[in-house]
């Protein structure tokens, strides 16, 4: 089983929909990241969590929301989607800031 | 904030050593240097990272200049299971984010 799993893998919404992207780990880290991937392109920090009161912005927080419900568990939503958003949606984890970084298969999400 | 520079791509023949540049010249003192690949159609995975010395690993070998100005990584025997977009992130000291660029795009030739 997959230490970092995201779901769903694949959506297509409209334009002003609500979105969330789930991101689940088994692995125990505390720290967990949202990653956005233009065509491409490298990777962009959207929001990272280093525990479950602690949530912080990256690069490109703009229009784009997080949770972290559980240890486990790191929610992306985007509350009004826009086409601008179409991108590969990464979740990753860690058990501390240097050290190895354990990304999800990806989530492809198109807007239209 | 500290960002590098990589080629955009590089070519090597299968069973070859594979040095893949970096350059990062507004990195700071406390600033790690880290190397992730993306295989097709999959997430990044780690390789290597360092802060000042050499540091090996199974996967590869990370020389960092004595300025720590730029980096390579070394795969030492290049498989076809290694061809994938490298690239060389800076770990800034505030914020502990990693700014990932563009990398370096391998392709292996049989």
């Amino acid at each position: 089983d997959a230490d970092v799993t995201q779901t769903p893998r694949n959506r297509i919404t409209k334009t002003g929909k609500r979105i969330m992207l789930e991101c689940s780990q088994t692995k125990g880290h505390d720290r967990m990241y949202w990653y956005r991937q233009d065509p491409g392109l490298g990777l962009q920090l959207i929001y990272y969590s280093f525990d479950v009161k602690d949530i912080n912005k990256g690069e490109i927080s703009d229009g784009y929301s997080v949770s972290r419900q559980a240890q486990a568990k790191f929610s992306l939503s985007l509350e009004s989607a826009i086409p601008n958003q179409t991108a590969l949606y990464f979740c990753a984890t860690s058990d501390g800031a240097d050290n190895e970084q354990f990304f999800g298969p990806g989530t492809r999400l198109t807007v239209l | 904030d500290a960002k590098t520079t990589q080629p955009n791509s590089m070519e090597s023949n299968e069973e070859e050593p594979v040095h893949l540049p970096c350059n990062h010249s507004t990195i700071s003192g406390t600033d790690y240097i880290h190397w992730y690949r993306q295989l097709p159609s999959q997430g990044p995975e780690y390789v290597i990272h360092g802060l000042t010395s050499n540091v090996n690993n199974r996967m590869a070998s990370l020389a960092i200049a004595e300025d720590r100005k730029s980096s390579t990584l070394i795969l030492h025997r290049a498989t076809l299971r290694d061809a994938a977009v490298y690239y060389c992130i800076l770990r800034a000291f505030t914020g502990n984010q990693f700014y990932f660029g563009t990398g370096t795009s391998l392709t292996v030739i049989p």
